[in-house]
């Protein structure tokens, strides 16, 4: 059974950092892309950034981009976010998600609140 | 960016037939495949996969949800609605960086 679960999420004020973990299980890590997608309290679902199987490619939306860092350790099957310099709007659940160009497993999601 | 266009709400009957379309600002299909893809989300729950490349049902999705269209039109069906089938429904599309999704469609009981 695949099973995706995220951890690290909480309060932090703005302009500090935060970083997100991804336990893999349940398939071979080191196969697939694997994807962050967020959704703000009451909103719509956004895709945040993706990270190819072995880690050689990654790809950020424009918001994000310089501040957040995806990454993965396929010999712990771990997926990372690392996000700096936060900001309110990415006040969200984080989930962790496996990406063939589609998002098929996902996790529980992590909250993560940026607020003084 | 790809802008993918849903109605809020939709009401329907259970028993019914209910049919949720999404309409991209662009194409998102290739000469090979229909890159547009559906979610189910309950509340409080984490989003599932439904439907991969326009029709093809993901895995332990009952029969019941079908998906179909291409280039800029696409349409989910769910025959007949059950209760359980009350959720927010999104589409994704990944023709092109950035993944963008629809903004939702909420399916309620009549």
């Amino acid at each position: 059974e695949v099973q995706l679960v995220e951890s690290g999420g909480g309060l932090v004020q703005p302009g500090r950092s935060m970083k997100l973990s991804c336990a893999a299980s349940g398939f071979t890590f080191s196969n697939y892309g694997m994807a962050w997608v967020r959704q703000a309290p009451t909103k719509g679902l956004e895709w945040v950034a993706t990270i190819s199987y072995d880690g050689s490619s990654t790809y950020y939306r424009d918001s994000v981009k310089g501040r957040f860092t995806i990454s993965r350790d396929n010999a712990k099957s771990t997926l990372y976010l690392q996000m700096n310099s936060l900001r309110s709007e990415d006040t969200a659940t984080y989930y962790c998600t496996r990406e063939p160009h589609y998002f098929d497993y996902w996790g529980q999601g992590v909250m993560v609140t940026v607020s003084s | 960016d790809i802008v993918l266009t849903q109605s809020p709400a939709l009401a329907v009957s259970l028993g019914q037939r209910a049919t949720i379309s999404c309409r991209a600002s662009q194409s998102v299909s290739t000469s090979s495949y229909n890159l547009m893809h559906w979610y189910q989300q309950k509340p409080g729950e984490q989003p599932k996969l439904l439907i991969y490349d326009a029709s093809n049902l993901a895995s332990g999705i009952p029969v019941r949800f079908s998906g179909s269209g291409s280039g800029t039109d696409f349409t989910l069906t769910i025959n007949p609605v059950q209760a359980d089938d009350i959720a927010t429904y999104y589409c994704q599309q990944s023709r092109e960086l950035p993944i963008t999704f629809g903004s939702g469609t909420k399916l309620e009981i009549k």
